[in-house]
C-alpha cells in the first residue's frame, strides 16, 4: 500500500530562518511529487512538481529535491518569512493511476 | 491566472439529504478529479473523471457518490444519501492531461452534515 509521511508534523521557526521540511514515499514506481500549500480552511496551491527525472525544482525562495532511490523528497524554504505560515502538503503521482496520495502534511508557524 | 472554482464555499446538509458540489475546472484542462479531506485527516482521493466516465475511484467512492459533467464546464460531486461521517471538505482538481503535469485545485466546498 502507498503511503507518504510528512515529519515533522509541527515547526515553529523565527524569521529568516532556513528550513526543510521532509518527504517520505514508499512507491518505487513514482511519476511525479507535488508540493502544495495549505492555508486554514482553504484550498490547495501547487508550489512546485517534480518529475521522476528530475532531481530538483526551484520556484524563488522555496527549492525542492527528489531522490527515488531513498523514496524521499524535501522542501527548502530559504529565509522563512511570516507569510510562510502554512501546512505543507507533499503528494506522489505514480505511474500507471490518475490520482496522488498525499501526505498528512507538516504545519509551519513562522514567528515574526 | 486559471482557477478551478467551486460553489459553494460552505454548505450544511441534513443527514439523509442529497448534495451536490460544483466546480468549474480550468477551461483547457481534459482530467477531474474530486477529492476530500476530513478535519485533521489527510487530503483523500475519491475519484477521477476523463472522457466522460470515470477513469480511477478509490474504496471511499462508493454507491452513493456519483459524478458529472452536465455540460461542457461543470463538473458535479453528487452525494445522495449524506451521513455524518461525509462531513468534510471536499476539493475539485482539474489537470491538462494526468498526473504527468500536476493539477490545479479549486478553495474547496466544505460540507457540514448534520
Amino acid at each position: 500500500k502507498q503511503e507518504v509521511t510528512q515529519i515533522p508534523a509541527a515547526l515553529s521557526v523565527p524569521e529568516g530562518e532556513n528550513l526543510v521540511l521532509n518527504c517520505s514515499f514508499t512507491d518505487s514506481a513514482i511519476y511525479n511529487l507535488q508540493w502544495f500549500r495549505q492555508d486554514p480552511g482553504k484550498g490547495l496551491t501547487s508550489l512546485l512538481l517534480i518529475q521522476s527525472s528530475q532531481r530538483e525544482q526551484t520556484s524563488g525562495r522555496l527549492n525542492a529535491s527528489l531522490d527515488k532511490s531513498s523514496g524521499r523528497s524535501t522542501l527548502y524554504i530559504a529565509a522563512s518569512q511570516p507569510g510562510d505560515s502554512a501546512t505543507y502538503l507533499c503528494a506522489e503521482g505514480t505511474s500507471g493511476t490518475y490520482k496522488y496520495i498525499f501526505g498528512t502534511g507538516t504545519r509551519l508557524k513562522v514567528l515574526a | 491566472e486559471p482557477e478551478v472554482t467551486q460553489t459553494p464555499s460552505h454548505q450544511v446538509t441534513q443527514m439523509g439529504q442529497e448534495v451536490i458540489l460544483r466546480c468549474v475546472p480550468i477551461s483547457n484542462h481534459l482530467y477531474f478529479y474530486w477529492y476530500r479531506q476530513i478535519l485533521g485527516q489527510k487530503v483523500e482521493f475519491l475519484v477521477s473523471f476523463y472522457n466522460n466516465e470515470i477513469s480511477e475511484k478509490s474504496e471511499i467512492f462508493d454507491d452513493q457518490f456519483s459524478v458529472e459533467r452536465p455540460d461542457g464546464s461543470n463538473f458535479t460531486l453528487k452525494i445522495r444519501s449524506t451521513k455524518l461521517e461525509d462531513s468534510a471538505m471536499y476539493f475539485c482538481a482539474s489537470s491538462e492531461a494526468d498526473t504527468s503535469v500536476g493539477y490545479t485545485f479549486g478553495s474547496g466546498t466544505r460540507l457540514t452534515v448534520v
